[in-house]
């Protein structure tokens, strides 16, 4: 059964701390995806990657970056956390222009 | 950029009926995804279209895509509590990217 793992299901963090969310993935899929979800507003696309070391920022990149060292893991990383990144921050994966695979997704806080 | 826009964002009905909702979107499209999330859960794929299909089946499931109009629709028949959920289309390009709109809230009453 495919499976995206993700670090934590709920993180509580400060404003100015670095924050880091990882995600696993088992199924050798080359593109990885992150996400945040806010009410009313959908999915909006923070980055992807195509491949190992490859990122592009998507819609709303400001204040995150991401690191793929490996095919199966793609971390994003809050470099100064703050209040207005409090959200639900899902991943997924993708073979292809098929179906994404989700994580569970985390629900981060920062006060 | 949000493309994708479901209509309506919240729809209640009763155990054994129909649930219509659709999404609009603006630019060409390579494909058309429906997925549900569950209260606080992650995405589920449900059902893809691609640009040259009309209309899509999967169990209760039914999917059109009207490219002409920029619009899509998913059914679902006979609904039980359990498709209780937000549903939120989804629309790929190109590039593997995916634009989702904000969902659709429905709720099945017992």
């Amino acid at each position: 059964d495919v499976k995206v793992t993700q670090s934590s299901r709920y993180l509580v963090k400060r404003t100015g701390e670095k924050v880091f969310l990882e995600c696993v993935q088992d199924m050798d899929h080359e593109n990885m995806f992150w996400y945040r979800q806010d009410p009313g507003l959908g999915l909006r696309l923070i980055y992807f990657s195509y491949d190992v070391k490859m990122k592009e920022k998507g819609d709303i990149p400001e204040g995150y970056s991401v690191s793929r060292e490996k095919k199966e893991r793609f971390s994003l990383i809050l470099e100064s956390a703050s209040t207005n990144q409090t959200s639900m921050y899902l991943c997924a994966s993708t073979l292809g222009d098929n179906e994404q695979f989700f994580g569970p997704g985390t629900r981060l806080t920062v006060l | 950029s949000q493309q994708g826009e479901e209509d309506p964002q919240a729809l209640s009905i009763q155990e054994g009926e129909n649930a219509t909702m659709n999404c609009s979107y603006k630019t060409s499209i390579n494909n058309l995804q429906w997925y549900r999330q569950n209260s606080g859960r992650g995405l589920v794929h449900l059902i893809l279209i691609r640009s040259n299909e009309r209309e899509k089946h999967s169990g209760r499931l039914r999917v059109t895509l009207d490219t002409s109009k920029k619009s899509s629709s998913l059914l679902i028949t006979a609904s039980r509590a359990a498709d209780t959920a937000s549903y939120f289309c989804a629309t790929g390009r190109n590039d593997y990217k995916l634009s989702f709109g904000a969902g659709t809230t429905v709720t099945v009453r017992a």
